[in-house]
């Protein structure tokens, strides 16, 4: 099926470990994005890239690196893992109507 | 800096009755607005969206209202089904500008829809 895979889906992690969170489209869309959710603070932007070959930093990009491999691809990369890093993850990429389009989601508990 | 907001954490409605649902901006560049339903343990999916140019857009059940002099979008549901039950986003952008898409989300409002 078309859309936003995102891998892995649950993750747990001690203090200081460091980890990747993949995503990949096939819908052939230029821009991605890497939200946050947390409790009572709705999505938050970390990073995005406009196009294939650029990123930028969002919200709240401390502690997050990203990368964006080819068209398909952007992963988010925590160096250094902390409990405030403690969250739900999505990937999104844009429809050219302007609405983005969600992955299902990686939960990732830092201990 | 909240830019969006959304100041009911949640919301309770009979089923048939109208679902409303409030959201609040403050940047007055945004020209772009999203609703977002989102079940437990699965990704936003987008609902509905209107542009500045407009006040009203309606697809189905589903009613934008927006009042920019007020800053002020709502979501009306109509009539609402227990399947509606979910967390709803508010979002917005400055479609116009460089924002690239990006979008700022409110905190969200979890709707209950009683049988």
């Amino acid at each position: 099926n078309a859309g936003v895979t995102q891998t892995p889906k649950f993750q747990v992690l001690k203090t200081g470990q460091s980890m990747t969170l993949q995503c990949a489209q096939d819908m052939n869309h230029n821009s991605m994005y890497w939200y946050r959710q947390d409790p009572g603070m709705g999505l938050r932007l970390i990073y995005y890239s406009a196009s294939e070959g650029t990123t930028d930093k969002g919200e709240v990009p401390n502690g997050y690196n990203v990368s964006r491999l080819n068209k398909r691809e952007f992963s988010l990369r925590l160096e250094s893992a902390a409990p405030s890093q403690t969250s739900v993850y999505f990937c999104a990429s844009r429809l050219v109507s302007g609405e983005l389009f969600f992955g299902e989601g990686s939960r990732l508990t830092v201990l | 800096d909240q830019q969006v907001k959304q100041n009911s954490p949640s919301l309770s409605v009979q089923e048939g009755r109208i679902s409303i649902l409030n959201c609040d901006y403050t940047n007055s560049m945004f020209d772009y607005f999203l609703w977002y339903k989102k079940y437990p343990a699965e990704g936003p999916t987008f609902l509905i969206s209107i542009s500045s140019i407009k006040d009203k857009n309606e697809d189905g059940r589903f009613t934008v209202f927006l009042n920019k002099s007020a800053k002020h979008l709502s979501l009306h549901i109509v009539p609402s089904q227990p399947g509606d039950s979910a967390v709803y986003f508010c979002a917005a952008s400055d479609a116009g500008g460089t924002s690239y898409g990006k979008l700022t989300f409110g905190q969200g409002t979890i709707l209950t829809v009683h049988p």
